[in-house]
């Protein structure tokens, strides 16, 4: 079964670009790549979405090389709220949604 | 708009009993996605309906796991004679249409088997 993984964790300083690699070996013709940012006692929030090359938004670029087996998160200027821990999400053929280990990123004043 | 919710927020309940854990999901949502998440784990799926229909359960553990969405709207996660192991959060979420969308989530329901 296909699974993606990432970092289990990684540390920053305030103001500084952060950059979160997913590796997706098996996706699939239709599959897009969605993250998720999860903090303490609360469900994933959305940050954001692609299927190939970049996409940006308010929050974060997402950086898709035409292999598409793996992504990149990308985090400008991370700030202490940032603080939480990001899940990378794969929408595999079959309907079935399979969540990376997740980053724990910490940011450091 | 209101977002998904879900009750009750913590349950407590003993080994071998039957829970009943509900999901509202955006009204307008098509898909509705139930997953478990342990402590320190992503979450993991469970099943995923689109309207009334299950449209793929093969995450539900066994069969003591069941869901149903009768109306296309609410839907209920009941777990039959709960054991310890069914200890975790169960996370709800619904999303416009297929499962490509992107996926809104609830808080979530800690469940503790004593």
């Amino acid at each position: 079964l296909a699974k993606t993984t990432q970092p289990i964790s990684m540390d920053s300083y305030e103001g500084q670009e952060v950059n979160i690699t997913c590796s997706h070996n098996n996706i699939a013709t239709n599959d897009y790549i969605t993250w998720y940012q999860q903090f303490p006692s609360q469900g994933p929030r959305f940050i954001i979405q692609g299927y190939k090359t970049k996409v940006t938004n308010e929050v974060a670029s997402l950086f898709i090389p035409a292999d598409r087996k793996s992504s990149t998160l990308s985090l400008p200027r991370v700030s202490l709220s940032d603080t939480a821990v990001y899940y990378c999400l794969v929408g595999f053929t079959g309907n079935q949604f399979y969540f990376g280990t997740g980053t724990s990123l910490t940011v450091i004043p | 708009g209101a977002g998904v919710s879900q009750t009750p927020s913590n349950k407590v309940t003993e080994k071998g009993k039957y829970v009943e854990l509900r999901c509202d999901p955006i009204s307008g949502h098509t898909a509705l996605y139930w997953y478990r998440q342990s402590l320190g784990q992503g979450p993991e799926f469970l099943i995923y309906f689109q309207g009334t229909g299950a449209a793929d359960d093969s995450g539900l553990p066994n069969d003591r796991f069941f869901a149903v969405r009768p109306e296309g709207s609410v839907s209920t996660l009941k777990i039959q004679r709960t054991e310890r192991g069914d200890s975790a959060v169960y996370l709800c979420a619904s999303s416009l249409g297929p499962p490509q969308e992107t996926q809104y989530f609830g808080p979530g329901t800690r469940l503790l088997v004593l």
